[in-house]
């Protein structure tokens, strides 16, 4: 099984900053199986990024997705009060998908 | 628009069977592209996934190694929906569960509105 592991687990940055996440894989990763996902409380995920940095419908430019192989960045810039979230990357490998354990962006 | 409605029971007894249905609105559970997961999330372990069926020529599923050996998903082409049945549950099963269309296996574009089953006697 890939593991995920998302980094730093906790970000708080203040409206207007870019925010910088990270998910690092235990494997390598085809780049179409790579994506992000926004979850607010009480609600389910939504998709963000897919592909590692094709932006899902409606998804504003302020987000964006890079990386190959293990290492992968989500970015957000000019941080809003409404990006407060836990974001979460997720990968497909082998018939098994998993997720990242997730990040958490409080906005000050 | 899709829309995923899911409905089941939020308590469940250790040792018994949990069951939940996803209904499915703008699509169809016999899609060529797409297929129909089920994915739970809890303190301990995150958001999980579990399995999913689909449909290419004819009916395929694939499932996690981790539950593969108590959990079914069902597609149902009458109703245009989707199930899921986990066995033997105990309280590591109490989580939100959550049923998400994938499209080609690259990544959830829709998701049900959860379920909190809690496992307890």
């Amino acid at each position: 099984e890939t593991v995920l592991t998302q980094s730093p687990g906790t970000l708080s940055l203040s409206p207007g900053e870019t925010a910088t996440l990270s998910c690092r894989a235990s494997q390598g990763i085809n780049r179409s199986y790579l994506a992000w996902y926004q979850q607010k409380p009480g609600q389910a995920p939504r998709l963000l990024i897919y592909g590692v940095s094709t932006r899902a419908t409606g998804i504003p430019d302020r987000f964006s997705g890079s990386g190959s192989g293990t290492d992968f960045t989500l970015t957000i810039s000019r941080l809003e009060p409404e990006d407060s979230a836990v974001y979460y990357c997720q990968q497909h490998k082998s018939a098994q998908w998993t997720f990242g354990q997730g990040i958490k962006v409080e906005i000050k | 628009q899709v829309q995923l409605q899911q409905s089941g029971p939020g308590l469940v007894k250790p040792s018994q069977t949990l069951s939940l249905t996803c209904a499915i609105s703008g699509d169809s559970v016999s899609s060529n592209i797409a297929a129909w997961n089920w994915i739970r999330q809890s303190p301990s372990r995150g958001l999980e996934w579990l399995g999913r069926t689909y449909y290419r020529s004819k009916w395929y599923r694939d499932y996690a190694v981790s539950v593969k050996s108590r959990i079914t998903i069902n597609p149902d082409t009458t109703e245009n929906q989707f199930s899921l049945q986990l066995d033997s549950v105990t309280p590591e099963d109490t989580a939100v569960y959550f049923c998400a269309r994938d499209m080609w296996g690259y990544y959830y574009d829709f998701w049900g509105q959860g379920i909190l089953v809690t496992v307890s006697s």
